[in-house]
């Protein structure tokens, strides 16, 4: 699977949009890009996940570059509760092999 | 529908000692996984388990074994724990949609 880099941190502003890069210049056509994120000492949370179109849900968008050499996890309202790692993870789903690598995400801080 | 829980949310263990990590999920899912954080890391596949019936390696799974006992549950076997398995534990499951879907950890450390 590809390798991703990410920012180690970012500051935010609560109710400002929060804009989390990541690069994954390696990707392969059927990889796809997942985001997790994981408060404090609780268990990793799924986000959303796209393979070359834009994605939306309740929670954040996705926006991946026409070249999917990058992408933008975007959450529109930032809140106190949206601190947290998060982890952008490009995966390939093959037959019986499902496995996620971490790495070691971005660090966000929403600040009141 | 509790999603995957864990038990037991908190264990202390001195070096020698074995225990088993129980996992359950109740979404119907294929794909059980274990994995293991470390102070400051970021998480690391242990064991996982495709389908009922079959169980692979991770990146790390040396002193543990596991069982994917029905559908629903997935355990994590350590046999002689020892002080660099301190640690939180995680398990999660997914479906046909490959996100997965995480426990809330067991926090473990030996002594």
């Amino acid at each position: 699977d590809a390798k991703t880099t990410q920012p180690p941190s970012m500051d935010c502003a609560e109710g400002r949009a929060a804009n989390l890069p990541c690069n994954h210049s390696t990707i392969s056509g059927n990889e796809y890009v997942y985001w997790y994120r994981q408060i404090h000492s609780q268990g990793p949370q799924y986000i959303i996940h796209g393979l070359k179109n834009n994605e939306t849900n309740e929670m954040a968008s996705l926006i991946i570059t026409e070249d999917r050499k990058s992408s933008t996890l975007i959450l529109p309202h930032a809140t106190l509760r949206d601190t947290a790692v998060y982890y952008c993870i490009v995966y390939r789903a093959r037959s019986n092999d499902y496995k996620l690598s971490f790495g070691a995400g971005t660090t966000v801080t929403v600040r009141a | 529908n509790a999603g995957v829980t864990q038990t037991p949310k908190f264990q202390v263990l001195k070096t020698g000692q074995s225990m088993t990590l129980q996992c359950a999920q109740d979404m119907n899912h294929n794909s059980m996984y274990w994995y293991r954080q470390d102070p400051g890391m970021g998480l690391r596949l242990i064991y996982y388990s495709a389908s009922e019936g079959t169980t692979d390696k991770g990146e790390v799974p040396n002193g543990y074994n596991v069982s994917r006992l029905n559908k629903r549950e997935f355990s994590l076997r350590l046999e002689s724990a020892a002080p660099s398995q301190t640690s939180v534990y995680f398990c999660a499951s997914s479906g046909q949609g490959y996100e997965q879907y995480f426990g809330p950890g067991t926090r473990l450390t030996v002594t």
